[in-house]
């Protein structure tokens, strides 16, 4: 059974910039969940897709936005880089509302 | 808004001893679920143990187990018999279900440390 992966591991962006973060959800799982982890913080919840549909958001602005795909993998994509988005973005995977897998991450720097 | 609290920042215990990590958190939901994650130097978060609140009995994995206080919204991680590997940040996780998202909001971690 494979886990939860995310790709890439690393991103240098400049400010202005946009990225896009991929996710591949563990084997069995049909729910995506996007966290953002800042430095020293706990992460915090940016949105979760179920059946390819945005079905719950955080406190995060428009600029942030995903897709889901039919094999149930998923994007995150920012646009407009701030210095601020600078974190480790995680990808969590469950099957609906059951407990979340994460994957390792990844770590954004924007300068 | 739902707010968990650990007010450890940092511990450390000596291997082969147990140490209990602390958790509040506070809701006004009664349908919920609450979860220890581990997160070492590595930085991928791993569950430890999950808790659903309709049950009263406290989940036990292995040498981990969670003393569960509904009334106290309380939410403690006991690590029994600590072994070098449990060094991490913990981070208590409640999980409510808002609409059709099931959300999970963190604490900020406690550092733990297990030194020979």
């Amino acid at each position: 059974e494979t886990g939860v992966t995310q790709s890439p591991t690393h991103l240098i962006k400049t400010r202005g910039q946009q990225v896009t973060l991929r996710c591949s959800s563990q084997s069995g799982h049909n729910t995506v969940s996007w966290y953002q982890q800042a430095l020293g913080q706990g992460p915090q919840f940016i949105f979760q897709y179920y059946r390819e549909e945005e079905n719950g958001r955080g406190n995060f602005p428009p600029r942030f936005s995903g897709l889901q795909f039919p094999n149930y993998s998923s994007e995150l994509n920012v646009n407009a880089l701030e210095l601020d988005d600078s974190a480790l973005y995680l990808c969590a995977s469950s099957f609906w509302r059951a407990e979340q897998y994460f994957g390792p991450g990844t770590r954004l720097t924007v300068t | 808004a739902q707010t968990v609290t650990q007010s450890q920042p940092e511990m450390s215990v000596q291997e082969a001893e147990t140490v209990t990590l602390s958790c509040t958190y506070d809701t006004s939901e009664n349908n919920y679920y609450l979860f220890w994650y581990k997160q070492p130097p590595s930085r991928q978060m791993i569950l430890v143990i999950r808790q659903e609140a309709y049950k009263q009995q406290n989940a036990t994995e292995n040498r981990f187990s969670v003393n569960f206080q509904k009334a106290a919204k309380s939410f403690s991680l006991k690590i029994s018999d600590s072994q070098l590997g449990d060094t991490a940040m913990y981070f208590c996780a409640f999980m409510n279900f808002t609409g059709t998202a099931s959300k999970l909001t963190f604490g900020t971690g406690t550092r733990l440390q297990v030194t020979l």
